[in-house]
């Protein structure tokens, strides 16, 4: 099972909005809502942001939103802030051969 | 407040074994899925294991199949990962993390990783 595709850097001014996409294929993005995205910042774990591909749990800021089009998930921070800063990964469930697969992980940098 | 807790990481030799541990508290951790996860130094993130709340389900990544075993001890809140026949590809920080509640179907808690490091 392939990582799911993302790119590998995405930037943006403070206050501006920027969309991380992730792509897969019909045995996993496509195939399921439980797409996921991850927050990590240097030497810590990562942090939930995205559930099911849309849901936000609890705590985490309203300027996070996702969404899912055929087979490439997408991760909309809006507002952007100097703390929005760091690694994002997606994660979708791919069945019970497979299970889980991330994504190649993507680096935001706030200009 | 929910806590995860991570040991057992080490240096260890190509071909050798390590058993780490993922101590849990603050929730009723028999309800629980629980999951290991992998990190390469300076790179990205990939799924290791999965083990349900009963144990009754437990998967792999292929690329650990057959080398680690999974197991939970519910009356102490613990999970584990015997890890065999090592190779240099296995160093990274293993972090366990938790699927949230009701299928949710996502890791909503994390522990904060032990690395394990395969070296001659």
């Amino acid at each position: 099972q392939s990582a799911l595709t993302q790119p590998a850097s995405v930037s943006g001014s403070p206050g501006q909005s920027i969309t991380i996409s992730c792509t897969g294929s019909s045995s996993d993005v496509g195939s399921y809502k439980f797409v996921s995205w991850y927050q990590q910042h240097p030497g810590k774990a990562p942090k939930l942001m995205i559930y099911e591909g849309s849901e936000r749990p609890s705590g985490v800021s309203n300027r996070f939103s996702g969404s899912k089009s055929g087979n490439t998930a997408s991760l909309t921070i809006s507002g952007l802030q100097a703390e929005d800063e760091g690694d994002y990964y997606c994660c979708s469930y791919a069945g019970d051969s497979t299970f889980y697969v991330f994504g190649t992980g993507t680096k935001v940098t706030v200009l | 407040e929910v806590q995860l807790v991570e040991s057992g990481g080490g240096l260890v030799k190509p071909g050798g074994s390590l058993r780490l541990s993922c101590a849990a508290s603050g929730f009723t951790f028999v309800g629980y899925n629980i999951n290991w996860v992998r990190q390469t130094p300076g790179k990205g993130l990939e799924w290791v294991s999965y083990i349900s709340s009963s144990s009754s389900y437990i998967y792999y990544a292929d690329s650990v199949k057959g080398r680690f075993t999974v197991s939970r001890d519910n009356a102490k809140n613990s999970v584990y990962v015997q890890m065999n026949s090592l190779r240099a590809e296995d160093t990274a920080v293993y972090y366990c993390a938790r699927e949230g509640p009701s299928g949710m179907t996502a890791f909503d808690y994390w522990g904060q990783g032990t690395l394990v490091t395969v070296s001659s």
